[in-house]
């Protein structure tokens, strides 16, 4: 499974854009990108998830550039209630049932 | 999406006994189940891969012994925490995919059960 490597926090204000950067210099060619939210004591939520290009959703957008060694999880004007943990995960969706190993992840603060 | 629950939401227990925690979809039916524990401030870690009708797959490093895992039934999957001790205190969280539904690929997690082992 690709190991994903992304910044172990941020602070943001609220109403700002913010843009997530993660790293996953060893993607295999079946594997999807997929973000998840957590906050605390909760179980992890799903943001979006994509393959190749851009994905925009109600919440988020997801961009991947086409070596796709990398992604980018843009949260456009946060509130205060974003502060949350914001995880990066690469994986093939087909097989091994879409074994999710979860890495640091990202902690978001949105000040006011 | 589709829901995935948990019960108990939170235990308390005495050293030396077992606990058991029990994950269900809802509203659909997961051949797959997955075990997440989650200690404060750590990321989640995947413990096991339950399936239904099978043993579970367990990642190393996790006594199969220790966290026993039964998915009798396409909605229930339970991990039973045997011989609990204080060391074991932590949330514990479980996953479930829904192939057939409109998001074939999002995993669906449960909202975690905190186990506290005095």
């Amino acid at each position: 499974l690709a190991k994903t490597t992304q910044p172990i926090s941020m602070d943001s204000y609220e109403g700002q854009e913010v843009n997530i950067t993660c790293s996953h210099n060893n993607i295999a060619t079946n594997d999807y990108i997929t973000w998840y939210q957590q906050f605390p004591s909760q179980g992890p939520r799903f943001i979006i998830q994509g393959y190749k290009t851009k994905v925009t959703n109600e919440v988020a957008s997801l961009f991947i550039p086409a070596d796709r060694k990398s992604s980018t999880l843009s949260l456009p004007r946060v509130s205060l209630s974003d502060t949350a943990v914001y995880y990066c995960l690469v994986g093939d969706p087909y097989t091994g049932g879409f074994k999710t190993i979860f890495g640091a992840g990202t902690r978001l603060f949105v000040k006011a | 999406g589709a829901v995935v629950s948990q019960h108990p939401s939170r235990v308390i227990c005495k050293s030396g006994t077992s606990v058991k925690i029990e994950c269900r979809s809802l509203d659909f039916q997961a051949t797959t189940m997955f075990w997440y524990r989650q200690f404060p401030k750590q990321s989640l870690m995947l413990m096991a891969t339950s399936n239904e009708g099978s043993k579970a797959t367990y990642e190393q490093g996790v006594e199969k012994d220790k966290f026993l895992i039964n998915h009798a039934s396409l909605t229930l999957s339970t991990l039973t925490v045997t011989s609990a001790h204080p060391e074991d205190s932590s949330f514990y969280i479980c996953s479930a995919r829904n192939p057939g539904g409109k998001s074939e690929h999002e995993q669906f997690f449960g909202p975690g059960t905190r186990l506290t082992v005095l």
